[in-house]
């Protein structure tokens, strides 16, 4: 297997753009987890699913940021309209049950200028 | 106060070197997670452990639930292992969302 796979890798935007960041799990994998990190937090959760399902987004900043999971095999983190203070690491990871290892993605290096 | 804390923020040791790093945590746990970032940024899962003792090469975690903290060790330490070690726990079960410490930022200079 490829391991967690996001896209795109690097993404510069202009503020009050449109961003989408996408994920492709690990097959056979159930849980689905975003991540966010900053110099100044850490890493945080933004969101978790479950067989496709949200589970816990309270770690969702603001409405402006949603994120679906249409089906096992791929979920995405939308953000619109896009800020500067949005500009960070966006991490996928997924594990194969509950209270599993987590296997994570590359990241996205979000930039909005 | 942040729920896991982790110590020290930044290491600096020569190759060689017996490394620790130490995690505590303040809340209720199912299970402990040792992740490594390195510069390149991605991050992989170490260790998840809930009592005792795990070893894979040269690296040891420990937990000792009673006293809420949880110990890597790296021996032998090499340039390689330069990285940020970041301690992560996962609440009760039924709750699945990890809980992250700051990171510790090893660098091992030869």
């Amino acid at each position: 297997d490829a391991g967690v796979i996001q896209s795109p890798r690097h993404e510069v935007t202009e503020m009050g753009q449109e961003v989408t960041l996408r994920c492709k799990p690990i097959s056979g994998h159930n849980s689905l987890f975003w991540y966010r990190q900053t110099m100044m937090r850490g890493l945080e959760l933004l969101i978790y699913f479950n067989n496709n399902v949200p589970i816990d987004d309270s770690g969702m900043p603001e409405d402006r940021f949603s994120a679906k999971m249409p089906n096992a095999s791929f979920s995405t983190l939308k953000i619109q309209p896009s800020e500067p203070r949005d500009s960070a690491v966006y991490f996928c990871a997924t594990s194969p049950g509950v209270n599993t290892e987590a296997f994570f993605g590359q990241g996205t290096r979000l930039t909005v200028v | 106060k942040n729920e896991v804390e982790q110590s020290p923020q930044n290491l600096t040791a020569q190759e060689g070197e017996f490394i620790t790093i130490n995690c505590s945590y303040s809340v209720g746990i199912s299970a402990l997670h040792w992740l490594q970032q390195h510069p390149g940024g991605g991050i992989v899962s170490l260790f998840m452990l809930s009592s005792g003792k795990k070893k894979h090469g040269r690296l040891i975690a420990t937990i000792n639930i009673q006293e809420k903290h949880s110990s890597l060790h790296i021996t032998a330490s090499h340039p390689r292992d330069s990285a940020v070690y970041i301690c992560a726990v996962s609440p009760p079960l039924g709750a699945q969302k990890l809980v992250f410490g700051q990171g510790t930022r090893l660098t091992i200079n030869p």
